[in-house]
C-alpha cells in the first residue's frame, strides 16, 4: 500500500515569493491534515479536513496560507507571500478514522527554506 | 492549555544500555497518548496509543506505559537502529478540538 506522497521534498525561495506543496493521502484516508515543523520541536498543527471540508483552520496563518482539498483527495498548501520565519518542514498526514486512535500516518515531508 | 513535556530532550546510551522516556502532559480530559517514532528527514511513525492509566503497549523493545500524569517509553536492550527522535502526543476531550498536541521530542542515540 502506497504511503502518503508529498512533493517537493525540498525547496529554496526568496522571501516574498511564493510556495505551494502538493500531498496525496493513502487511498480510502478521509482526514487530512497539514503540520509545521520547526527545528527541534514538534509538529503542529496548521488545518484538518474531513473529505472536503476544512474542519479545523484555527492554526493557519490566514492572511498568507491557503489550503484546499478538492474532491476529498489531494490537497494543496499555499504560503503568499513567504516570509523568513516561514522556513519549516510541512508534514502531511491522514488517517481513517478522523485521529480518533491517533494513528495518523505521515509523509517525508516538504522542507521549506526562505532565504 | 494543553501541555506536553518530554524529558529528556537527548540521551545518548550505549548498546544494551536500558533506560526510560518521559512525557508529562497537562489537558482537561485525556482522551489518548500517543507515541510516535521519527527518523531523521522522514515524517513521524505511529507506534502506540494508550488510552487510560495502568495501560501499558510493548513492541520488540519498546514498551510505553501510562499514569494520570505522564507516559513512560521504556528502551530496554536498545540497538544502534533504535536511535531516533520520540515524540509524545496528547488528544483532549475538550479542547484543542481533538487533535493531536506533540511535544518537542526526545532525541535518541545508542552506540554500538
Amino acid at each position: 500500500e502506497a504511503g502518503v506522497v508529498q512533493s517537493p521534498r525540498y525547496k529554496i525561495i526568496e522571501k516574498k515569493q511564493p510556495v505551494a506543496f502538493w500531498c496525496n493521502p493513502i487511498s480510502g484516508h478521509n482526514t487530512l491534515y497539514w503540520y509545521r515543523q520547526n527545528l527541534g520541536q514538534g509538529p503542529e498543527l496548521l488545518i484538518r479536513y474531513e473529505n472536503e471540508e476544512a474542519v479545523d483552520d484555527s492554526q493557519l496563518p490566514k492572511d498568507r496560507f491557503s489550503a484546499e482539498r478538492l474532491k476529498g483527495v489531494d490537497s494543496t498548501l499555499k504560503i503568499q507571500p513567504a516570509e523568513l520565519g516561514d522556513s519549516a518542514v510541512y508534514l502531511c498526514a491522514s488517517s481513517s478514522n478522523g485521529g480518533g486512535t491517533g494513528e495518523l500516518f505521515f509523509g517525508e515531508g516538504s522542507r521549506l527554506t526562505v532565504l | 492549555e494543553d501541555q506536553v513535556t518530554q524529558s529528556p530532550e537527548a540521551l545518548r546510551l550505549q548498546e544494551g544500555e536500558s533506560s526510560s522516556l518521559n512525557c508529562s502532559y497537562t489537558v482537561s480530559g485525556l482522551r489518548g497518548l500517543f507515541w510516535y517514532r521519527q527518523d531523521p528527514g522522514k515524517g513521524p511513525e505511529f507506534l502506540f496509543t494508550l488510552y487510560s492509566a495502568g495501560e501499558e503497549k510493548e513492541k520488540e523493545r519498546l514498551k510505553a506505559t501510562l499514569t494520570k500524569k505522564e507516559s513512560f517509553l521504556h528502551i530496554t536492550a536498545p540497538k544502534p537502529e533504535d536511535s531516533a527522535t520520540y515524540l509524545c502526543a496528547v488528544q483532549d476531550y475538550g479542547g484543542s478540538q481533538g487533535n493531536l498536541i506533540f511535544g518537542k521530542g526526545t532525541k535518541l542515540s545508542v552506540k554500538p
